[in-house]
This record gives structure tokens, sequence and C-alpha cells, in this order.
């Protein structure tokens, strides 16, 4: 399975919104599409989930384009604790994972 | 609920030694990964089961190493000889029934493992 592509890092300030891309190129019709957050030290921890359009829970937004090749997690108003990296894993039943997106936020 | 247990969470080895990482996975979860993580590699997916039997393990990087899972609340992960290129955290990860399929997977903390 080819991996996604996501940015290596990103740097924000707190308070402000941080949108993260995730391109998803050769996605598969049964795919869903899935992001997790990982502190050092710990295991990733599952974010969102969508499969089209928009999903929102208390945690980020994610929004997929029509036709999937994309997806963007938009974590609002970013405080120092959502320092870690951000994951959009790949695949059905069988995640594969990249190297992740590094966010750093700043005071 | 627990969440994913693994033990050992640190482990330090000599080369040649034989290593056995355990997980107890959540109860109620068919599906078990085991996923391998270094600097150079990121996050590596090993083999994966469901209802306990052995689904892929085209990850798992040689012979040498070997994963089991005896029933639904156990598994292993087993490197045997060990070699220093085996040093890294290795999770375990369950998903409930129907999740396995969309990608929901609960981590557990990981045994770091040290070869020397």
């Amino acid at each position: 399975l080819a991996k996604t592509t996501q940015p290596i890092s990103m740097d924000s300030y707190e308070g402000q919104e941080v949108n993260i891309t995730c391109s998803h190129n050769n996605i598969a019709t049964n795919d869903y599409i899935t992001w997790y957050q990982q502190f050092p030290s710990q295991g990733p921890r599952f974010i969102i989930q969508g499969y089209k359009t928009k999903v929102t829970n208390e945690v980020a937004s994610l929004f997929i384009p029509a036709d999937r090749k994309s997806s963007t997690l938009s974590l609002p108003r970013v405080s120092l604790s959502d320092t870690a990296v951000y994951y959009c894993p790949r695949g059905f039943q069988k995640l594969v994972f990249g190297t992740g997106t590094r966010l750093l936020v700043s005071p | 609920d627990a969440g994913v247990i693994q033990s050992p969470r640190h482990e330090v080895t000599e080369m040649g030694q034989e290593v056995t990482l355990r997980c107890k996975p959540i109860s109620g979860h068919d599906y078990l990964f085991w996923y391998r993580q270094t600097m150079m590699r990121g996050l590596e997916l090993l083999i994966y089961f469901n209802n306990n039997v052995p689904i892929d393990d085209s990850g798992m990087p040689e012979d040498r190493f070997s994963a089991k899972m005896p029933n639904a609340s156990f598994s292993t992960l087993k490197i045997q000889p060990s070699e220093p290129r085996d040093s890294a955290v290795y999770f375990c990860a369950s998903s409930p029934p129907g999740e396995g399929r969309t990608g929901e997977l609960f981590f557990g903390e990981g045994s770091r493992l040290t070869v020397l």
C-alpha cells in the first residue's frame, strides 16, 4: 500500500487554528480517512474519522472533498498541549502509517 | 476498561537473546495489531489478527520474528535471536468489531526494546 503524503512539520502559536492536509491519491473505495495524534513515549491516539464531506467532534474537524483524494484536519485554537505528531494513515483494516506531521505550538 | 496493556514497558537485552513482548487487548475487541516504530522507518505494521487468526504477516521483517494469539485476551511477539537493529518501540493495538474495518484502533503504551 502506498503511504499518504503530509507535511513533515508545522509551527503555530497558541490560540491559532491549524490545518494539516493529507494527500490520499490512491485511496480505495472502502477506505475511511482517519487521523491520529501521538505524544512522545505514548501510542497513537485516534482523533477523528470520516468517509466524505465534513465531520466534527469535540477535538477537531475533518474536511474531505468529493474526490476523497485529500483530507484536512482542522484544530481550532491550539494550545501548547496540542504539540504532537499527527498521522493520516491509509488502508482498510490494515492501516499504513507514514512519518506524520510534527506540530509545534509555541506560546 | 483498562485499555490495551503491554508488557514489559522497557526491555534491554543482548544480541542473540530471545525477547518476548506481550499484549492484552481491550475486552471484546476482535482485531489485534502489532506495530514497530523507529526514527528511521516510522510506524510499521508487522502483523494483525482477527478473531485470534493471523490475517496478514507480510510486515514481519524476517523469520526471527513470530507472533501468536492463543486466545482473545492475549498475544505475544517473539524475536529469536534478537539483533541490535531490532531496537524500537513495539506497539500493540486492538479494535472492536466493525471498527477494525474503518480504522479506529486503540493503542497500548508500547514496549521499548533495546538490543545491545
